[in-house]
């Protein structure tokens, strides 16, 4: 089964720290994306990347930055991290545009 | 705007039950529909998808009905079982290269009580 790994399951970081969430899958997979999940939001999508070194924004990329420096990594940086970035942040990977998403287990960030 | 309504926001079903979510769409080029199952603590998972080249797909308990005509998918799941509370997500995507993305509903929180 493919693996997605988030590194960190909780984090507490202060105002205005850079944050850095790491993601990993095992599979070989061309397309990872991070999502952030609040009550009654639903899932945002917040980047994606079709490849290495290659990125998009989603729908709320502000606040946010992504790096994809090799196929199975995908991080997502808060460049100043805001009380308001407070949420459950989920990394996913499809290994093709017409495929299912795998899911990591989430990080729950708090910002204080 | 949300291209994807899903219904209700919660729900509960006794066991034994069938348990019954419901999508609608408005972009008629959506041609891949999913579900997916999330529970406490976990990232959501592929449970079932369809195309819309069928109108049933049916996989052990879960079944997802499609009416392209009405716009509308929704998923069935029979003889709820307590292990089947978790979030629902019902979800719609178009072809669209590298940038196929999901449009996802709200998600919908099934409890089945014993």
């Amino acid at each position: 089964d493919v693996k997605v790994t988030q590194s960190s399951r909780y984090l507490v970081k202060r105002t205005g720290e850079k944050v850095f969430l790491e993601c990993v899958q095992d599979m070989d997979h061309e397309n990872m994306f991070w999502y952030r999940q609040d009550p009654g939001l639903g899932l945002r999508l917040i980047y994606f990347s079709y490849d290495v070194k290659m990125k998009e924004k989603g729908d709320i990329p502000e606040g946010y930055s992504v790096s994809r420096e090799k196929k199975e990594r995908f991080s997502l940086i808060l460049e100043s991290a805001s009380t308001n970035q407070t949420s459950m942040y989920l990394c996913a990977s499809r290994e093709d545009p017409s495929g299912g998403y795998t899911f990591g287990s989430g990080t729950r960030l708090t910002v204080v | 705007q949300q291209q994807v309504k899903q219904s209700p926001q919660s729900l509960i079903v006794q066991k034994g039950g069938i348990s019954i979510i419901n999508c609608a769409y408005e972009n008629t080029a959506f041609d891949y529909f999913p579900w997916y199952q999330q529970f406490p603590g976990k990232g959501p998972a592929l449970l079932i998808a369809i195309r819309p080249d069928v109108s049933e797909k049916k996989e052990g308990r879960f079944t997802i009905s499609f009416n392209k005509s009405a716009k509308q998918f929704s998923l069935h799941i029979m003889d709820s079982q307590p292990g089947d509370s978790a979030t629902y997500f019902c979800a719609a995507s178009c072809n669209a290269g590298n940038n196929r993305k999901l449009i996802w509903g709200l998600g919908t929180s099934l409890a089945v009580n014993p």
